[in-house]
């Protein structure tokens, strides 16, 4: 199986901030990386798919990057709404995993 | 508006059968547009893949899970269901269904998940 790694596991931050969240890929996985954010008690949210591809409705402050073996979610300015659990997921072949998640808090 | 809601038991005794059926609202689950998914996760973790099924019967299997794993779909009720046997405490989780688009891409909606505990 596909190790996804994620860092930090926890990241502090303000409103406003730029935040970088990073995942990595134990193998290559090309570019078939997804993000989510969950809150507490809900269900996961797609954010990004194919590892920089912006889901309709998603605010553009949310951007990804990368291929191969390295990904980040990038939040440019940090708002209230913000604060959750972000997890990566491969789908580039079977079993599809996820990370472990980064959690972003009030700093 | 699609709309995805796991039903079941919130308790199921290790070594039975845990039992969930996802009723899909809002779109037909025969529309070939999707495969239909269920995913679990364990407090505190990242969520666990454990499969998909189409609606022709097709299915797709998370090999840690495939000996006591069986997804089935009935489309004359727009349900989809997850049959798990010979339960553990490890599989206590919230177990979601979701939706999946066919073609390369990841799981795009879920439902609001349900919590199931084995426990005797």
């Amino acid at each position: 199986d596909i190790q996804m790694t994620q860092s930090p596991s926890t990241l502090s931050a303000s409103v406003g901030d730029r935040v970088t969240l990073t995942c990595r890929a134990s193998q290559t996985i090309s570019n078939w990386l997804a993000w989510y954010q969950q809150k507490p008690g809900k269900a996961p949210k797609l954010l990004i798919y194919k590892a920089s591809n912006l889901e309709s409705g998603v605010p553009a402050r949310f951007s990804g990057s990368g291929s191969g073996t390295d990904f980040t979610l990038t939040i440019s300015s940090l708002q209230p709404d913000d604060f959750a659990t972000y997890y990566c997921q491969h789908y580039y072949s079977y079993p599809w995993t996820f990370g472990q998640g980064t959690t972003v808090e009030v700093k | 508006q699609v709309q995805l809601q796991e039903s079941g038991p919130g308790l199921v005794k290790p070594s039975q059968t845990l039992s969930l059926t996802c009723t899909v609202s809002g779109g037909s689950i025969i529309s070939g547009s999707y495969y239909w998914s269920w995913v679990r996760q364990h407090p505190g973790k990242g969520p666990e893949w454990i499969g998909h099924i189409y609606y022709s019967g097709i299915t797709y299997q998370n090999p840690s899970l495939k000996s006591r794993l069986t997804i089935t779909v009935d489309t004359s009720k727009n349900q989809f269901s997850l049959k798990l046997t010979s339960v553990t405490a490890a599989d206590t989780a919230v177990y979601y269904c979701a939706r999946l688009p066919v073609g390369a891409y990841p799981i795009d909606f879920w439902g609001q998940g349900t919590l199931v505990t084995v426990s005797s």
